[in-house]
């Protein structure tokens, strides 16, 4: 059973336009809710993050919408760049004890950024 | 900047043969994560540490599987009798407090 679901798989924006990547949780255990960016070859690196008892948090470019109700969250990528090209992932976590703080990850989306 | 160093970066080996991976987690890091990834997907949990608790194992993490964390310090994750199956890119991360994680560039396995 996937908890996370990601869409779309790739995406390609021109430089300057907006990225929308959408993911759909199931757990309504899940209470925290970040965005990872991976480069090809390296590890995954903390974006931004969003708790449930706000809707929208803005850091820089980038943007996370929540919508509690819907279970649905998105990162969006405002006046993209050919360097935020990389592959994008959702993930959830809920405390599971011993501060245990695991996530689930969605699938990912490529983001290609055409100059 | 320190941050989180795996190694090797890749290792290939013959299926049936053990393999092990160490990672330095930030020095002031009390919690310590193995994630597993395939191509095309997302990092899966694989297990956790507390300090030198070994607190929660996946269901993935089979009986081949073990992971190590002496004196709460580096980490190592062992898989023995390697399949090919297990070929993937294994991750490791490690945080101080709550939930923000740093990871590691990770160590791609490959089984022949």
């Amino acid at each position: 059973q996937q908890q996370v679901k990601q869409s779309p798989q790739s995406l390609i924006v021109q430089k300057g336009g907006i990225s929308i990547i959408n993911c759909a949780y199931e757990n309504t255990a899940f209470d925290y809710f970040p965005w990872y960016q991976q480069f090809p070859g390296k590890g995954p690196a903390l974006l931004i993050a969003i708790r449930p008892d706000v809707s929208e948090k803005k850091e820089g470019r980038f943007t996370i919408s929540f919508n509690k109700s819907a279970k649905q969250f998105s990162l969006h990528i405002m006046d993209s760049q050919p360097g935020d090209s990389a592959t994008y992932f959702c993930a959830a976590s809920t405390y599971s004890g011993g501060s245990n703080y695991k996530l689930t990850f969605g699938k990912g989306t490529l983001l290609t950024v055409n100059p | 900047d320190t941050g989180v160093s795996q190694n090797p970066r890749h290792k290939i080996t013959k299926r049936g043969q053990n393999v092990t991976f160490r990672c330095d987690p930030i020095s002031e890091h009390n919690r310590l994560y193995w994630y597993r990834q395939t191509l095309g997907q997302g990092p899966e949990f694989l297990t956790y540490f507390q300090n030198e608790a070994q607190l929660e194992k996946s269901r993935l993490l089979s009986d081949r599987f073990s992971a190590e964390r002496p004196k709460g310090s580096f980490s190592t994750l062992e898989i023995q009798r390697t399949e090919q199956g297990d070929s993937a890119m294994y991750l490791c991360a490690s945080s101080s407090s709550g939930r923000g994680y740093t990871f590691g560039s990770g160590t791609r396995l490959t089984v022949v």
